[in-house]
């Protein structure tokens, strides 16, 4: 129940492309949904995050579409560039925690 | 600059020589935690401190340490470390509630045990 499901593993897109990241979550009590970009050699960074009570998030190129039905939750990249090859994660918390429980990642290479 | 700090960016050791990884913050953050990626598991909990001589076990804390004597510096220690630790490891820190201000990672410490 605690588990954050990500999806796919790795995804190649080419440039100006719309790759898409998949999440999804069973426990009811995840409040708060941040996305994560980690370029090699560094650490994660917080690239964007969503809470529940809003179905959709934009900032810049990168959006979140939230569906609390379905407990799912995606990263969509409009207009993707080689310099977002990069590996993405998502990520849920509790409201009031700071634990944040990481998916397993995705690897996405964007080619010129 | 606001950072994260670990040190050592790599190492590599033999089975069973305790080691101590050292993590530094400088923005005051109270909130600090150890994690490990590895490849196909992302990134799990080691251990986590939500202020000074606080700290929890995380989702896989066998086999490793932390103290947290002052608020900046977060350890992380394996007395007997074997090569199931071989890993990729970050520490984070954090101001509060993640809902509102996220984590910064340091930049990473890779663990070679042979």
């Amino acid at each position: 129940q605690q588990q954050v499901k990500q999806s796919p593993q790795s995804l190649i897109v080419q440039k100006g492309g719309i790759p898409i990241i998949n999440c999804a979550y069973e426990n009811t009590a995840f409040d708060y949904f941040p996305w994560y970009q980690q370029f090699p050699g560094k650490g994660p960074a917080l690239l964007i995050a969503i809470r529940p009570d809003v179905s959709e998030k934009k900032e810049g190129r990168f959006t979140i579409s939230f569906n609390k039905s379905a407990k799912q939750f995606s990263l969509h990249i409009m207009d993707s560039q080689p310099g977002d090859s990069a590996t993405y994660f998502c990520a849920a918390s509790i409201r009031n925690t700071d634990k944040l429980i990481f998916g397993t990642g995705t690897r996405l290479q964007v080619f010129p | 600059e606001a950072q994260v700090t670990q040190n050592p960016r790599y190492l590599i050791t033999v089975t069973g020589k305790k080691l101590t990884v050292t993590c530094s913050q400088n923005m005051n953050h109270e909130y600090m935690s150890w994690y490990r990626q590895d490849p196909g598991l992302g990134l799990r909990q080691i251990y986590y401190s939500m202020n000074v001589e606080v700290t929890d076990k995380g989702d896989v804390p066998e086999g490793y340490k932390v103290s947290r004597k002052e608020k900046r510096n977060f350890p992380l220690i394996l007395e007997s470390p074997s090569p199931n630790q071989t890993s990729l490891y970050f520490c984070a820190s954090s101001k509060g509630a993640t809902l509102n201000y996220g984590y910064t990672f340091g930049s990473g410490t890779r663990l070679t045990v042979v």
